[in-house]
């Protein structure tokens, strides 16, 4: 069975500060598929990063980075110089290519 | 479509009623999922189809709840007998088929299902 945690319900900033959400996930799986999904208050979930389970690259992306450690079955997110408009819930979730297991979210407020 | 479309955007129906939520996926994904976001919860898997294959009918939390795909395009997920713990946002997904799906997928905006 998979399972994904994000163990930070709530995270509040101030504007400029960086930030990390944290996702830890578990699979029996050897190939596998990790994502990040933005949902902003609207609703709409926004797709963010797609990484599978034999590339440990880290990417950058603007102001956005991950940080995929097999070692630890972890899969961080970094938002640097935090924006106001980068408030929403992040969603870490898990694929075995035919099921999307989903964290339950980190809530990030950005105060000006 | 550009998108996934999902109607109605929002519906609020009596107890004991039966409601049909409709996805439109965009044109050429054969993969939809269907998940419940309760309000300030994480995303539920509900159902998985999967061009003509069986669909994976395994997170569907009673026999109340249903789903079909007409035609490997639109589907409908539909609720008998609605009870008040069905109130949630239900989100329709699409996707290219097999690894080409992990490229991301792509959610609908959702329905709001309210039950009083």
């Amino acid at each position: 069975a998979q399972k994904v945690t994000q163990a930070q319900t709530e995270i509040s900033v101030v504007e400029k500060e960086d930030v990390t959400l944290d996702c830890v996930y578990e699979t029996r799986d050897t190939t596998y598929y990790l994502f990040w999904y933005k949902q902003p208050p609207s609703g709409e979930l926004v797709f963010l990063i797609r990484r599978n389970s034999f590339d440990e690259q880290n990417e950058i992306s603007g102001r956005y980075s991950w940080n995929f450690q097999k070692s630890t079955s972890s899969f961080n997110f970094t938002i640097t110089a935090s924006q106001v408009v980068d408030s929403a819930v992040y969603f870490c979730a898990l694929s075995d290519t035919r099921q999307l297991t989903f964290g339950s979210g980190t809530q990030l407020t950005v105060l000006p | 479509g550009a998108g996934v479309s999902q109607s109605p955007s929002n519906k609020v129906t009596e107890k004991g009623k039966d409601v049909e939520l409709r996805c439109d996926p965009i044109s050429g994904h054969t993969a939809l999922y269907w998940y419940r976001q309760s309000l300030g919860q994480g995303l539920e898997f509900l159902i998985y189809f999967q061009g003509n294959s069986a669909p994976d009918k395994s997170g569907l939390p009673s026999d109340r709840f249903s789903a079909e795909r007409t035609g490997g395009s639109v589907s409908t997920l539909t609720i008998q007998r609605t009870q008040q713990e069905d109130s949630a946002v239900y989100l329709c997904a699409s996707s290219l088929p097999g690894t080409a799906s992990n490229y991301g997928y792509t959610f609908g905006s959702g329905t709001r299902l309210t039950v009083v």
